[in-house]
C-alpha cells in the first residue's frame, strides 16, 4: 500500500514564525502537492513538484515556498506565519501520468496564535 | 479554468436509505473524474475514478458515472450505511502536472 506521511498531526505557532511541514511518500512517486483544506473551500492546491528540485506554483502560493531535495520528501515553508494561515494542510503524491490517483497524507492541522 | 460544483451538505439520512451527491463540472479538454472520501481525523481516500466519457467507477456500493454530455460525476449509493458518514470530495484532474481541482465537499450524517 502507498503511505504518505506528514511530521506532525497538530501544530501551534505564534505569528512570525518559521513552519515547516514534512511530507514522505515510499513509493517512489514522481508527484507530490501541498494542498490546504478550509471549511467550505474544498482543498486548494498552494505548490506542486513533479520532480526533485522542480517546483511549481499553485493557485495560493504567497506567503509559502516549498523544498525537493530528495524524491519521496517534499516540505511546505511558512516563511513567516500568519493567523490567516490556520488551517488544514494535506499533501500528496502520485505517479506522473496523466489521470493517476493522488494518495493523500493525514493532514497536519496548523493553528498560528 | 477548470472547476467542480458539488451539492452543499450537511445531508442527513437514515441508514439504508438511498443517496445521490450532485457533482458537475466545467473543463478543457477529456479530465479524469474522481471522488475521494475524508472520515473523521484522517486525509483524503479514493473512493472511486473514471477516466472517460460513460466510465462507471464503482466501490464499496457506491457507483457514479462519466457524463460528458452534461458535464456530470454524480455519486450514488443505494443502502447507506452509519459508517458512510464523512466528508465526501468530487475533484478533476484534467491538466498539467496532474493537479486536482476539488469541489467545496458534501458532509454525509447517516444516523441508525
Amino acid at each position: 500500500d502507498v503511505k504518505v506521511t506528514q511530521s506532525s498531526r497538530y501544530l501551534v505557532k505564534r505569528t512570525g514564525e518559521k513552519v515547516f511541514l514534512e511530507c514522505v511518500q515510499d513509493m517512489d512517486h514522481e508527484n507530490m502537492f501541498w494542498y490546504r483544506q478550509d471549511p467550505g473551500l474544498g482543498l486548494r492546491l498552494i505548490y506542486f513538484s513533479y520532480d526533485v528540485k522542480m517546483k511549481e506554483k499553485g493557485d495560493i502560493p504567497e506567503g509559502y515556498s516549498v523544498s525537493r531535495e530528495k524524491k519521496e520528501r517534499f516540505s511546505l515553508i511558512l516563511e513567516s506565519a500568519s493567523t490567516n494561515q490556520t488551517s488544514m494542510y494535506l499533501c500528496a503524491s502520485s505517479k506522473r501520468l496523466f489521470g493517476e490517483t493522488q494518495y493523500f497524507g493525514p493532514g497536519t492541522r496548523l493553528l498560528v496564535l | 479554468g477548470d472547476s467542480v460544483t458539488q451539492m452543499e451538505g450537511p445531508v442527513t439520512l437514515s441508514e439504508e436509505a438511498f443517496l445521490t451527491i450532485n457533482c458537475t463540472y466545467t473543463a478543457t479538454g477529456y479530465p479524469s473524474l474522481f471522488w475521494y472520501v475524508q472520515y473523521p481525523g484522517e486525509g483524503l481516500q479514493l473512493l472511486l475514478k473514471a477516466t472517460k466519457a460513460d466510465d462507471k467507477g464503482s466501490n464499496k456500493g457506491f457507483e457514479a458515472t462519466y457524463r460528458k454530455e452534461t458535464t456530470s460525476f454524480h455519486l450514488e449509493k443505494g443502502s447507506v450505511q452509519v459508517s458512510d458518514s464523512a466528508v465526501y470530495f468530487c475533484a478533476l484532474s484534467g491538466g498539467y502536472g496532474n493537479k486536482l481541482v476539488f469541489g467545496a465537499g458534501t458532509i454525509l450524517r447517516v444516523k441508525s
